[in-house]
């Protein structure tokens, strides 16, 4: 079955500028979970959505924001980017939270310059 | 407050050596452990395991046990191969934190032949 996809890769953006990131979960997760991984920080938990609804939240500000879809596919967007928002963006998936069988998506590296 | 604590890299090893990776936690409560690696330019795979002290994670020689009494699972392989070069990441997750992973920093690992 297909892993966790998200999409895009890559992508450069301008300070100030807002971002849109996407992760597809494997067919059946309904829990989906953001990390950001930065060299200075590491792996930082970002927010957590099962049925379309947040229901952890990490220590970031509100310009990093998420949602989920019916189908449980999520987006997270960072608005007003700042140099310091560069990193690896990771997203996790299981069938429901509390299952420990979370499967991470290959991320999308964002650098903003 | 729960965290996780790795052994600093970088760690480098001949072909076959037996390899340790010393890991320690504290947490709030019960958690569950886990050890991810991390291969270049991807996210995190599942390496091993274990969800109550005692229990024992394995997985393509890697083995990790749940030392409650001393907070530890330090993550051991017998002879390791050039294709275990990664970073590996030691990580725990407690249900009533909202299931959220606390990661470790990363040890980094390159085997020379």
């Amino acid at each position: 079955k297909a892993g966790v996809t998200q999409t895009p890769r890559y992508l450069i953006k301008t300070r100030g500028q807002q971002v849109t990131l996407s992760c597809s979960p494997i067919s059946g997760h309904r829990s989906v979970s953001w990390y950001q991984q930065t060299p200075g920080q590491g792996l930082q938990f970002l927010f957590e959505y099962f049925s379309e609804t947040q229901r952890n939240k990490g220590n970031f500000p509100g310009r990093f924001s998420g949602r989920q879809f019916s189908n449980s596919r999520s987006e997270m967007n960072v608005s007003t980017l700042e140099l310091g928002d560069s990193a690896l963006y990771l997203c996790a998936s299981s069938l429901v939270p509390g299952n420990y069988g979370y499967t991470f998506g290959s991320g999308t590296r964002l650098t903003v310059v | 407050g729960n965290s996780v604590t790795q052994m600093e890299g970088p760690v480098t090893l001949s072909e076959e050596a037996f390899l340790t990776i010393n890991c320690t936690y504290t947490a709030t409560g019960y958690p569950s452990l886990f050890w991810y690696v991390q291969y270049p330019g991807e996210g995190l795979q599942l390496l091993l395991k274990a969800t109550k002290a005692d229990d024992k994670g394995s997985n393509k020689g890697f083995e990790a046990t749940y030392r409650k009494e001393t907070t530890s699972f330090h993550l051991e392989k017998g002879s390791v191969q050039v294709s275990d070069s990664a970073v590996y990441f030691c990580a725990l997750i407690l249900s009533n934190t909202g299931n959220q992973f606390y990661f470790g920093t990363g040890t980094s690992l390159t085997v020379i032949p």
